[in-house]
């Protein structure tokens, strides 16, 4: 099985701020990936796929990249609808979730 | 308009079974994938079965031999049968269309599954 790994857990953060997430892989997904942005009691909501591309209706100041093992999501600008719960996820090999990133008002 | 609407889930006691399911408009079911992801009270997200276009199945490990995804062609619905089930299974479920190397693309409500006695 795939694991994915994402880092930080928590992160407090301040509208306008500039956030980083990171996911690794536990082998190359080549490109698989896709990132998922979750608020209480809703269903996730697709942002990007194939690791950099940006999901219809999704604000520009969300971006991804990387490739092989290594992954990032960048907010440019943090908005106040943006603090929530991030996850990563793989589809290279059947699929598997990171463990979420905790976006938080500082 | 893409929707996925799930339902089916309550309370079960451990060992018994439960069938959710995933009514699908806007698309055709038979023509996608689809899965079913949980996510235990206040955990993360976990996979737990894909059925493909053709008719493929995969499940996670954990749940393999007690859950079976099947659809509905003529209703455009997508099933989760759920046998022997366990407290660890206790979960809301969603359903969700795999656009197959373009993620999860559209997601149901959730249904809440709680297994105890």
């Amino acid at each position: 099985d795939i694991q994915m790994t994402q880092s930080p857990s928590t992160l407090s953060a301040s509208v306008g701020d500039r956030v980083t997430i990171t996911c690794r892989a536990s082998q190359s997904i080549d490109k698989w990936l896709a990132w998922y942005q979750q608020k209480p009691g809703k269903a996730p909501k697709l942002l990007i796929y194939r690791a950099s591309d940006l999901q219809t209706g999704v604000p520009f100041r969300f971006s991804g990249s990387g490739s092989g093992t290594d992954f990032t999501l960048t907010i440019s600008s943090l908005q106040p609808d943006d603090f929530a719960t991030y996850y990563c996820q793989q589809y290279d090999t059947y699929y598997s979730f990171g463990q979420g990133t905790k976006l938080e008002i500082k | 308009e893409v929707q996925l609407v799930d339902s089916g889930g309550g309370l079960v006691q451990p060992g018994g079974s439960l069938r959710l399911s995933c009514a699908a408009s806007g698309f055709t079911v038979s023509s996608n994938y689809m899965a079913w992801v949980r996510q235990a009270p206040g955990k993360g997200l976990q996979w737990v079965a894909i059925i493909y276009a053709g008719g493929t199945t995969y499940y996670a490990d954990s749940v393999k031999g007690r859950f079976t995804i099947s659809r509905d062609n003529s209703k455009n619905t997508v099933y989760l049968q759920m046998n022997s089930l366990r407290a660890e299974d206790t979960a809301v479920y969603y359903c969700a269309r795999d656009l197959w190397g373009f993620g999860f693309d559209h997601w149901g409500q959730g249904t809440l599954v709680t297994v105890s006695s």
